[in-house]
């Protein structure tokens, strides 16, 4: 059973922070995506890595794929109210389905 | 281009019940996938339906079943409910499958007394 372990688990903090969030399997995975979740709604893609050591920019959002394509991590810089919510990670293990990662719930303090 | 759209929104039943929960995927996607969100276990995968068949399935119990009709909307089943099926459930459309671009329902609260 492939397993996506998401840490912190929980994330509290200010505005204008900045925060790395981590996506971690014991297993490859062909490609892997993000979702950001709002209380009340179903998750949005965010983005999805597919090459080892990739790196992708979304606005202040920083996504990067560990060369092994085991890992992954999601950095925000200069955090906003905006950004709170449960991110997901998704990944392909190459049997049909995804697997969702436990989330990280952030929560930016203005 | 519309959403995709799940009703209800929130249902309370009691256990032993049948719950029945809709989907209607987002014109011209013929993929829908059904996941449960729990605080505890996250969002679990339940099934997947193409054009009318089910392609792929998680680890639920039988009780847990589906259907897809011609026009791609999808029905959720779940029989003899049990206080652990309390959750939010999530539809997702994709025009091919769940590896591609998933679009999701804001989903139904399910609450089992």
């Amino acid at each position: 059973t492939q397993l996506l372990e998401q840490s912190p688990q929980f994330l509290s903090i200010q505005e204008g922070e900045n925060l790395t969030v981590y996506c971690n399997s014991s297993s490859v995975f062909s490609s892997l995506q993000w979702y950001r979740q709002e209380p009340g709604e179903g998750p949005v893609l965010l983005v999805t890595v597919v090459t080892g050591g990739e790196v992708k920019k979304l606005k202040r959002l920083t996504f990067q794929f560990g060369d092994a394509r085991k890992d992954s991590s999601l950095h925000i810089t200069a955090a906003q109210p905006g950004d709170t919510g449960l991110y997901l990670c998704a990944g392909d293990f190459g049997n049909e389905k995804l697997t969702f990662g436990t989330g990280t719930r952030l929560t930016i303090i203005p | 281009k519309a959403g995709v759209t799940q009703t209800p929104r929130y249902l309370i039943k009691t256990r032993g019940q049948q719950v029945t929960l809709s989907c209607s995927p987002i014109s011209g996607h013929r993929s829908v996938s059904w996941y449960q969100q729990t605080p505890g276990q996250g969002l679990q995968f339940l099934f997947e339906y193409f054009s009318e068949t089910q392609r792929n399935k998680g680890n639920f119990p039988g009780r847990f079943s589906g259907r897809q009709f011609s026009n791609s909307r999808s029905e959720m089943n779940v029989s003899t409910l049990e206080l652990g099926d309390s959750a939010l459930y999530l539809c997702a459309s994709s025009s091919q499958g769940t590896k591609n671009i998933q679009y999701f329902g804001a989903g139904t609260r399910l609450s089992v007394l």
